[in-house]
């Protein structure tokens, strides 16, 4: 099955700084590999999510890469600010796998005025 | 739209009970629900995958008579924890598709199950 790694665990940058979180997968057949925003005690929000057929997706202040060959994907955070201060997780599915996400194991990032 | 709601939030039982908790999709038909189990500063763990009118899909080491998943309709899904003992006290969280593509997840609130 799917195996998801996700470094770091823990991230602390100051506020304005860029924060990039890593992610990497052993099932080649994945396709579909989103991030999502964890707040202590709430649901996980999608905040973005790249296919395979792309390489690089935006939204504002957010940026997913992704490298097929490597198998490995980036969540990059720009202009951090202290509501940013979250667990990010990651997460690849493929369909031959039921469309099932598999999550790496979080990162704490936290957002230092 | 996407929205995902969980029912109830929290809840408190004695250890040998049931509880029930139940995933709706409000604003749109999710063809598949998914339910995970959050411990304490770790990742979410899938516990079964569940398509509406079909038996639910349990991910290996989850006890199906245990964890007893029921998906009535496109919008509704139930997860019973039956004879709930402290070790089952967790976070329980649902998620549906099918609004965005078959991969696309949205997460319910979750519930906060404690067993005494």
């Amino acid at each position: 099955g799917e195996n998801v790694e996700q470094h770091p665990s823990t991230l602390s940058v100051q506020e304005g700084d860029s924060a990039v979180i890593k992610c990497t997968y052993s099932d080649s057949a994945s396709n579909y590999f989103p991030w999502y925003k964890q707040e202590l005690g709430k649901r996980p929000q999608l905040i973005i999510d790249i296919r395979s057929n792309v390489g690089e997706k935006k939204d504002q202040r957010i940026a997913v890469t992704l490298n097929k060959t490597a198998k490995h994907f980036s969540l990059h955070i720009t202009e951090t600010q202290p509501e940013d201060s979250a667990v990010y997780f990651c997460a690849a599915s493929s369909p031959g796998g039921g469309n099932k996400l598999t999550f790496g194991t979080g990162t704490q990032l936290k957002v230092e005025l | 739209g996407a929205v995902v709601s969980q029912h109830p939030s929290r809840v408190i039982c004695k250890s040998g009970t049931s509880v029930k908790i139940e995933c709706r999709s409000l604003d749109f038909q999710a063809t598949t629900m998914f339910w995970y189990r959050q411990f304490p500063k770790q990742s979410l763990m899938l516990m079964a995958t569940s398509n509406e009118g079909s038996k639910a899909t349990y991910e290996q080491g989850v006890e199906k008579d245990k964890f007893l998943i029921n998906h009535a309709s496109l919008t509704l899904s139930t997860l019973t924890v039956t004879s709930a003992h402290p070790e089952d006290s967790s976070f329980y969280i649902c998620s549906a598709s099918g609004l965005a593509g078959p991969d696309t997840q949205y997460f319910g609130p979750g519930t906060r199950l404690t067993v005494l």
